[in-house]
């Protein structure tokens, strides 16, 4: 069975820093991941998705690796800013099971 | 992609009724998926719902409890039944989209009082 773990749990940083978000999954045999964003009490807004082919994807400010061998990705999110103030979801889809697996969760508070 | 359309947005309802939430997508999908958010929590899958099939639950919930139709293969809905304060959560379909990845409806908010 798929197990997502995110680390941290929470991170507070001052406005304009980089940060680094972990995501890390039990079954390497997945066929893509994907980075969500949730603002409180809303829907999910899918930020980035990397294939299982892939090793990154870059929109913007924000950059998602893929290690399937050590079964880790992470996001990057360069000069954050008070807007990125959210919880950034990693997702995992894996093959054999078409829904996708969800970490916990960062909760990111970027102070201006 | 497949955009997604759900309702309620957010709902307060007493203890002991039902409520349905309704997922609408544009495009034609195989698979729909329900999740559950309970407060502070990630995201728990539910069932999958195929058109012209019963939905497949995960293990804890049932039948009975979340019901599930699947009409046709751009509309899902999904009651939440006899509910109890323990049922407040955010409620989110999903389908997964031709290239891959998933779009997800923008969720119901439910209070249980």
């Amino acid at each position: 069975k798929q197990e997502v773990t995110q680390i941290p749990a929470a991170l507070s940083v001052p406005e304009g820093e980089n940060l680094v978000l972990n995501c890390s999954f039990t079954d390497s045999a997945i066929y893509n991941l994907q980075w969500f964003r949730q603002d409180p009490g809303k829907g999910l807004t899918s930020l980035l998705l990397i294939q299982s082919s892939q090793r990154e994807q870059t929109s913007g400010r924000l950059n998602a690796s893929l290690d399937k061998s050590s079964g880790r990705s992470t996001l990057y999110i360069a000069a954050s800013q008070p807007g990125d103030s959210a919880t950034y979801l990693c997702a995992v889809g894996s093959r054999g099971r078409r829904a996708l697996t969800f970490g916990s969760g960062t909760r990111l508070q970027v102070q201006p | 992609s497949a955009v997604i359309s759900q309702k309620p947005s957010r709902d307060i309802c007493q203890r002991g009724t039902s409520l349905t939430i309704q997922c609408q997508v544009d495009s034609q999908v195989t698979m729909m998926f329900w999740y559950r958010q309970q407060p502070g929590q990630s995201l728990t899958l539910i069932a999958t719902a195929n058109q012209g099939s019963e939905a497949t639950y995960e293990s804890g919930f049932v039948i009975d409890k979340f019901p599930i139709s699947r009409p046709n293969l751009t509309f899902s809905t999904l009651t939440v039944s006899n509910m109890s304060p323990e049922d407040s959560s955010i409620y989110l379909c999903s389908v997964e989209r031709s290239f891959g990845g998933y779009t997800f409806g923008s969720g119901t908010r439910l209070t249980v009082v």
